[in-house]
């Protein structure tokens, strides 16, 4: 059974940092393209960024352009996104997704992680 | 970049009804398309891709339909697990996916 598992979530204050990190199982990690989605209190979702399977191929939204850092350690079986310069537009659930075979559109979820930056 | 847009926003119905929801596309994005569901505090599931795919699992009462820039998903006999929040999500700009704004359905 594929699991993605979030944690890093928390409250921070605007301008600050913070990691997330994402667990894989049940598949071979290796294999597959990831991604982060986020969605705001009571909002649609967003895609934030991608990451090919061997790390060769990275995009961002323009959203977090410069400021968020999407990696992954295939060794570990895990995804990261290391958030800096967050600002109060950010704070929404961040999902680890994972994208199918090919030119595919996400087909696994993680239950997520809340990031809030609040002062 | 490509935009999605879909209709209606939110609507009412009743259990047993047939139901459908649209999805338009700012360009032709050809049958690149997937239907998620999200219930509340829950993560999305795939129900359908390439616009008319069913993904495994999924009950056949969900149907997609479309191709180009406009698109459907249709519920034959909605059931109570059903209520929830529908995404459109294009992957023709594969790998910059763009969502629709959903499509909330609840209880008539």
């Amino acid at each position: 059974e594929v699991q993605l598992v979030e944690s890093g979530g928390g409250l921070v204050q605007p301008g600050g940092s913070l990691r997330l990190s994402c667990a894989a199982s049940g598949f071979t990690f290796s294999s597959y393209s990831m991604n982060w989605v986020r969605q705001a209190p009571g909002k649609g979702l967003e895609w934030v960024s991608y990451i090919s399977s061997s790390s060769s191929t990275i995009y961002y939204a323009d959203s977090v352009k410069g400021r968020f850092t999407i990696s992954r350690d295939n060794a570990k079986n895990s995804l990261y996104l290391q958030m800096n310069s967050l600002r109060d537009e950010d704070t929404a659930v961040y999902y680890c997704a994972r994208v199918g075979v090919g030119a595919s559109p996400i087909d696994y979820w993680g239950q997520g992680t809340l990031v809030t930056v609040s002062s | 970049a490509i935009r999605m847009t879909q209709s209606p926003s939110s609507f009412s119905a009743s259990t047993g009804d047939r139901v459908t929801i649209t999805c338009r596309a700012s360009q032709g994005i050809s049958s690149y398309l997937a239907w998620y569901q999200q219930k509340p505090g829950k993560a999305p599931k795939l129900l359908i891709y390439a616009a008319s795919t069913l993904q495994s699992g999924v009950p056949s009462r969900f149907s997609g339909s479309g191709s180009g820039t406009d698109f459907t998903l249709t519920i034959s006999c909605l059931q109570s697990e059903d209520f929830a929040t529908y995404y459109c999500q294009q992957y023709y700009s594969y790998p910059l996916f763009t969502f629709g704004p959903g499509t909330k359905v609840d209880i008539k």
